[in-house]
């Protein structure tokens, strides 16, 4: 069965860092591409980033561009995202998501950006 | 960037009746090799979302067949032949045509 579960989430203040980690079963995770999406709270779904297979083309949303970076683990079948400056706008859910048309999704890692 | 459009953005429903909800996008979502790359994601309370429906009719394994996709270029819309009480939620379309950026809509969330 294909999982993905998500972790690193926590409280952080305006400014500070943290980096997320989405882990990945039952798949083979070096043929898909994979993806970041967030939910603020009490708000829609919001594409942040998606990394390719080899993970030589990366994208973002233009909110989280020269912050966020998503890099992945093909060994590890594992995805990452490295986030810095973060802004009480960054307040979400977290989630990883399998493939170009986000087939699955993990249960999501909450991220709290607050003094 | 394509911006997709749902509505309603509250839908109450009957259980038992048949519910319906729109989406649409900016621009066409025919890829170049012809396929429809529309999908419907489901986010039950305190869930994560939960794919539906791929490629505007495709039902996801385990979706049970109440559920129906149909539409075609920028139109298209997600049916509950029988709503059932575990089917509120926010539903959430998504093109997966014109990436980056893979875009939602709103949400139409199904309430009793």
């Amino acid at each position: 069965e294909v999982h993905l579960v998500e972790s690193g989430g926590g409280l952080v203040q305006p400014g500070g860092s943290l980096r997320l980690s989405c882990a990945a079963s039952g798949f083979t995770f070096s043929n898909h591409l994979m993806n970041w999406v967030r939910q603020a709270p009490g708000k829609g779904l919001e594409w942040v980033a998606s990394i390719k297979q080899d993970g030589t083309e990366k994208y973002y949303v233009d909110s989280v561009e020269g912050r966020f970076t998503v890099s992945r683990d093909n060994a590890k079948k594992s995805l990452y995202l490295h986030m810095n400056s973060l802004r009480a706008e960054d307040t979400a859910v977290y989630y990883c998501g399998k493939g170009i048309h986000m087939g699955v999704w993990g249960r999501g890692t909450t991220v709290t950006v607050s003094s | 960037d394509v911006v997709m459009t749902q509505s309603p953005l509250s839908l109450p429903v009957t259980l038992g009746q048949p519910a319906s909800m729109s989406c649409r996008s900016s621009q066409s979502l025919v890829y170049s090799d012809g396929n429809t790359y529309l999908n419907w994601f489901q986010q039950r309370p305190g869930q994560s979302p939960r794919r539906l429906i791929y490629k505007v009719s495709n039902r996801d394994s385990g979706v049970p067949d109440r559920f129906s996709g149909s539409g075609s270029g920028t139109d298209f819309t997600l049916n509950i032949s029988r709503v059932e009480a575990e089917d509120v939620g926010v539903y959430y379309c998504m093109q997966a045509t014109h990436w980056p950026p893979w875009t939602f809509g709103q949400g139409t969330k199904v309430e009793i």
